[in-house]
């Protein structure tokens, strides 16, 4: 079973829609982020969270709602998006900030392609 | 402002021909450099890690170098399976565990 799984691996959808992204990990990782990839641009960070708690908003707009229920499980909730949110959103997860400069590296999952019609 | 460049945006070699990418950064203290594979269609794979100038990492045929001011992916004979976008990021002291990337360089191997 690979680390870190997100569903669903495509999705399209209206400007109206209401979709939810989905992230879970199997490392036993505390801290989970949230990415977006678009074409000729660097992975732009959108949200962390470390045990659960939201650490950090990179001035996403609200039309982005993230959920983390456990440290195991991360959402991205999705509504009223506009065609320039069509992207590859990428989850990752590391063992956080409490522990050491080795347990800080990212793990990826394979992310899911959005299109926004 | 923390900046992360790579070099060249695309790289097309023939199997076999040995090559370097780069990797620059400009950051206020830098905690570790990270380089990632990424296949099209699937999320990037961790490589390396490197912490400190001088530092040197190896995995089959590639080889991570880190200086103060950059980082070089060298590859190795490559083959065609090694074609991929190679990605850079770097955390730094003060911005917790959160990465800045770099775009990236678009490797192409050619048999």
């Amino acid at each position: 079973e690979t680390g870190v799984t997100q569903t669903p691996r495509h999705l399209v959808m209206g400007m109206t829609n209401k979709k939810s992204l989905k992230c879970e990990q199997h490392l036993g990782h505390n801290a989970m982020y949230w990415y977006k990839q678009s074409a000729k641009k660097p992975l732009e960070l959108m949200f962390v969270y470390n045990f659960k708690e939201q650490t950090e908003n990179n001035s996403v707009p609200s039309r982005f709602s993230p959920e983390c229920p456990n440290s195991s499980h991360l959402f991205l909730h999705l509504h009223t998006l506009q065609p320039e949110d069509s992207a590859l959103y990428l989850c990752a997860s590391s063992q956080g900030e409490r522990g050491d400069l080795a347990k800080n590296i990212q793990y990826f999952g394979a992310g899911t392609r959005l299109s926004v019609l | 402002e923390d900046q992360v460049t790579q070099s060249p945006e695309a790289l097309r070699l023939q199997e076999g021909e040995s090559s370097s990418l780069n990797c620059s950064y400009t950051v206020s203290g830098l905690r570790g450099l990270f380089w990632y594979r990424q296949d099209p269609g699937k999320g990037p794979e961790f490589l390396f890690t490197l912490y400190s100038a001088g530092e040197e990492k190896e995995k089959e045929r590639l080889k991570a170098t880190l200086t103060k001011k950059e980082s070089f992916l060298h590859i190795t004979a490559p083959k065609p399976e090694d074609s991929a976008t190679y990605l850079c990021a770097v955390q730094a002291w003060g911005y917790g565990q959160n990465f800045v990337f770099g775009p990236g360089t678009r490797l192409s191997v050619l048999p």
